[in-house]
């Protein structure tokens, strides 16, 4: 059984930096895409960027080019996004996605964690 | 980049269909997926490709695709279909967009 399993909510003052992990179990880590998304209180999802591990292939939305970096720890199933020069309208719940190499839709979602920015 | 665009809100009535639509240019070219969403839950795949349903997801939804719009369309629409809904695609550039979203509430 596929579980994404992240970890837990971090409250953060602004300007500092967000590292969520997403641990993954079932099915063969490096052959997945984790992507990761995020929504903010009351508003809609925003897809961040993404990673293969197998391809060590990076990609990152426009938007938070620059402030993200998504990474991968194949010998803990572990997927990372870190999200710097954080501000107040960073506060959001974050989910890790798994995708399957080849497909175009994210068929497990993690938990979620929320991140808050206040100062 | 690619923008999605959906109606904010949909109602239908218990056991009836309702169509939930998404459009951008990026779905000429790729398959939408959709997720659905109850509050405080993470997203959940409803369907996915041409016309593909996960291991458990009923099958009174179904999707379709025309041009640069995608439908998901609930058939007999039960109250547990209360939520919003999501669609996703990606671009030529292999980056990934939400749609909008749209509530949809069963009177």
């Amino acid at each position: 059984q596929v579980q994404l399993v992240q970890s837990g909510a971090e409250v953060k003052k602004p300007g500092s930096s967000v590292k969520v992990s997403c641990k993954a179990s079932g099915g063969t880590f490096s052959t997945y895409a984790f992507s990761w998304v995020r929504q903010a209180p009351g508003q809609g999802l925003e897809w961040m960027g993404g990673i293969i591990p197998l391809l060590a292939t990076l990609s990152y939305s426009q938007k938070f080019q620059g402030r993200v970096t998504i990474t991968t720890d194949e010998s803990t199933s572990t997927s990372y996004m870190e999200l710097s020069s954080l501000r107040s309208e960073d506060t959001a719940v974050y989910y890790c996605a798994r995708r399957g190499d080849g497909s175009l839709h994210f068929d497990h979602w993690g938990q979620g964690t929320l991140v808050t920015v206040s100062s | 980049s690619s923008e999605l665009t959906q109606d904010p809100a949909v109602s239908v009535a218990l056991g009836q269909t309702v169509r939930v639509t998404c459009q951008g240019d990026s779905l000429r070219s790729f398959y939408a997926s959709w997720y659905q969403q109850k509050p405080g839950q993470a997203p959940v795949l409803v369907m996915y490709g041409e016309n593909n349903r996960p291991s458990g997801i009923p099958d009174r939804f179904s999707g379709s695709s025309s041009g640069n719009t995608a439908s998901l369309t609930i058939t007999g629409t039960q109250a547990e279909d209360e939520a919003d809904y999501y669609c996703n695609s990606r671009d030529s550039s292999g980056l990934y967009v939400f749609g909008t979203g749209t509530k949809v509430t069963v009177l």
